[in-house]
């Protein structure tokens, strides 16, 4: 099966800092969903993403849909410890019912 | 609260062992899914099952199984473990998403396998 790929794999940011991780797909995307991992914690549901171009924040966390449908990126701005954890994007494939997910990108934080 | 519960957070096994690893949710959901989890690696799907009795095979099913008796339960099975399948395994399950696909995932809190 086909892995979506996120880069970058790792991040290291002073707090207050930005923070982009992008997840791109050679096919076209039916929609898009994003989840945060806590250190020895699991996956937890952020955002889903249907519309071309669509674009949706909660706080300091944008996320966007590219207008070809083929890419999507969360940005958080102004980072707090807080948001520490690996950062998944998951896609629709195999005819509506299975989730494949990204490779994940690991955020740290440093005060 | 979705509750998905995995029966066991550590295990050790040695190869060659049967294995259980057990997920019940309690939300009446159709759609439930096993992963790995390994470093650099994401998750990967090993089979999903989107009603009970029916599975499908995810991206790395090679020495897995499942078993969907239930709506509620979803059990995934390495008959004979081996040493590359030391690994943590996530079970989750959603509502039947119609033609947008499935929503959002609840997680389990993970089971840690490991194969010696």
């Amino acid at each position: 099966g086909q892995q979506v790929m996120q880069i970058p794999q790792y991040q290291h940011v002073q707090e207050g800092e930005d923070f982009t991780t992008y997840c791109n797909s050679s096919t076209t995307l039916s929609n898009i969903q994003w989840y945060k991992q806590r250190p020895g914690g699991h996956p937890v549901f952020l955002i889903q993403l249907v519309k071309s171009g669509e674009v949706k924040k909660q706080k300091r966390l944008t996320f966007q849909f590219g207008e070809a449908k083929k890419n999507s990126s969360l940005h958080i701005t102004a980072t707090q410890t807080t948001d520490v954890g690996t950062y998944f994007c998951a896609r629709v494939t195999g005819g509506g019912n299975k989730l494949t997910f990204g490779t994940g990108t690991q955020l740290k934080v440093e005060l | 609260d979705v509750k998905v519960t995995q029966s066991s957070r550590y295990l050790v096994k040695r190869t060659g062992e049967k294995v259980f690893l057990e997920c019940v949710q309690d939300m009446d959901h159709e759609n439930m899914f096993w992963y790995r989890q390994d470093p650099g690696l994401g998750l990967r799907l090993i089979y999903f099952s989107y009603d009970v009795k029916m599975k499908e095979k995810g991206d790395i099913p090679e020495g897995y199984s499942v078993s969907r008796e239930k709506k509620e339960r979803f059990s995934l099975i390495l008959e004979s473990a081996s040493t590359n399948q030391t690994s943590m395994y996530l079970c989750a399950s959603t509502y039947g998403g119609g033609r947008g696909g499935p929503g959002e995932l609840f997680f389990g809190e993970g089971s840690r396998l490991t194969v010696l």
